[in-house]
């Protein structure tokens, strides 16, 4: 079975330039999530979606950044305008979820291998 | 204070020896994930588990949901075992879905 496949899995860019992140998930899953790592803040989430729409997006840093949906087998993560502080890595995931209660977050995430950013 | 707490946050073991790694948390959770992180960067989900214990060869991972806690133990531990082990836990109720993540403890595995 194929995992979660993230692209590219490493990108350098000029500050200012757009910088475009893609996912796509496990088939069948219906959650996804956007995670970043750094140094000093270790893994954080950025959004996730259930259904391909968005329900928490309050780890998003600020308007500079985006994240999409179309679809049940692709999502994007935007950048723009880029800034060297974007440097990290940023990860995908996504799980079977399930909103009947009691079973609600019970399924693991599984990851992507990652998309290494750098701003310069 | 971070909702999850990790220690020690590094590790450094003899080939063999039986390590234990601890994750404390303050909020009332359904599920938490032991995740490792190898130095090539790919995440691996390791465990889930919401009560008990579960084991997977080498690795065994224990939770105390009354004293919110966790820990995760690996047995004849093998330089292959070095890696960031990260504890995660799925706040309960609501509709979220999403993971509070410890800041990870760095095992160093030695031959």
């Amino acid at each position: 079975d194929a995992g979660v496949i993230q692209s590219p899995r490493h990108e350098v860019t000029e500050m200012g330039q757009e910088v475009t992140l893609r996912c796509k998930p496990i088939s069948g899953h219906n959650s996804l999530f956007w995670y970043r790592q750094t140094m000093m803040r270790g893994l954080e989430l950025l959004i996730y979606f259930n259904n391909n729409v968005p329900i928490d997006d309050s780890g998003m840093p600020e308007d500079r950044f985006s994240a999409k949906m179309p679809n049940a087998s692709f999502s994007t993560l935007k950048i723009q305008p880029s800034e060297p502080r974007d440097s990290a890595v940023y990860f995908c995931a996504s799980s079977l979820g399930t909103r009947a209660r009691g079973l609600l977050g019970t399924q693991p995430q599984h990851f992507g291998d990652g998309t290494r950013l750098s701003i310069l | 204070k971070n909702e999850v707490e990790q220690s020690p946050q590094n590790l450094t073991a003899q080939e063999g020896e039986f390590i234990t790694i601890n994750c404390s948390y303050s909020v009332g959770i359904s599920a938490l994930h032991w995740l490792q992180q190898h130095p090539g960067g790919g995440i691996v989900s390791l465990f889930m588990l919401s009560s008990g214990k579960k084991k997977h060869g080498r690795l065994i991972a224990t939770i105390n949901i009354q004293e919110k806690h966790s820990s995760l133990h690996i047995t004849a531990s093998h330089p292959r075992d070095s890696a960031v082990y990260i504890c995660a836990v799925r706040p309960w109720g609501g509709a979220t879905n999403k993971l509070i993540f410890g800041t990870g403890t760095l095992l160093a595995v030695q031959p």
